[in-house]
């Protein structure tokens, strides 16, 4: 199945540092989602953006949607413990009539060190 | 917020034997839902999407007839896993989509064929 490029693939950091991560295609998405995802559980709806250009922040949190449609970032200020998980991109594609489905990133796996 | 229900949590069963994973919506209708599936130290993969009242629409390399999906309401779709093997063992998640609250996953079924 089609997947998103995301990077990095993972990273290991202090508490208190900030983190970055990306996630391209060569394919154009209307929506991009970002979800964390703890180990045994669902993914968990971080932020959403629905806008070529939009910024968008929740808490420490913070994602923009790439001008061309076909890349999104996701920063982390001030890292915690608890922010350890798997992050996931997710993009919506373009497509007529039903519910678009939900295309997911290869991931970036953050672990913090206290 | 939107609040999926995703059961059983876990399942073991024998290889030969089928598995039904069901994914409920508790507070909003939901039209449509999805079924991923997720290997160890992977992103999830989608399988298939559900309408209710309709056939659901299967990911390329995905066999419908292995894995059966019913969606009779909006509020409850169901996944059957037949003939499982170990090969079919993976986490197992749905994911509703409703207007309000956009995409929901459940909490994801772990399964192993032994």
């Amino acid at each position: 199945g089609q997947q998103l490029n995301q990077s990095p693939q993972s990273m290991f950091i202090q508490e208190g540092e900030d983190v970055s991560m990306n996630c391209t295609s060569s394919s154009i998405f209307n929506t991009w989602l970002w979800y964390k995802q703890d180990p045994g559980e669902g993914p968990v709806l971080l932020i959403a953006l629905y806008k070529a250009g939009e910024l968008t922040s929740n808490g420490r949190l913070t994602a923009q949607f790439g001008i061309t449609r076909k890349d999104s970032f996701l920063n982390i200020s001030a890292s915690i413990p608890s922010d350890v998980g798997i992050y996931f991109c997710a993009g919506q594609l373009l497509r007529g009539g039903a519910t678009n489905k939900l295309i997911f990133g290869t991931g970036t796996l953050l672990a913090v060190q206290p | 917020g939107a609040v999926v229900s995703q059961h059983p949590s876990w399942v073991i069963c024998k290889s030969g034997t089928s598995v039904k994973i069901e994914c409920r919506s508790l507070d909003f209708q939901a039209t449509t839902m999805f079924w991923y599936r997720q290997f160890p130290k992977q992103s999830l993969m989608l399988m298939a999407t559900s309408n209710e009242g309709s056939k659901a629409t299967y990911e390329q390399g995905v066999e419908k007839d292995k894995f059966l999906i019913n969606h009779a309401s909006l509020t409850l779709s169901t996944l059957t896993v037949t003939s499982a093997h170990p090969e079919d063992s993976s986490f197992y998640i749905c994911s509703l989509h409703g207007r309000l609250y956009g995409y929901t996953f459940g909490s994801g079924t772990r399964l192993t064929v032994v």
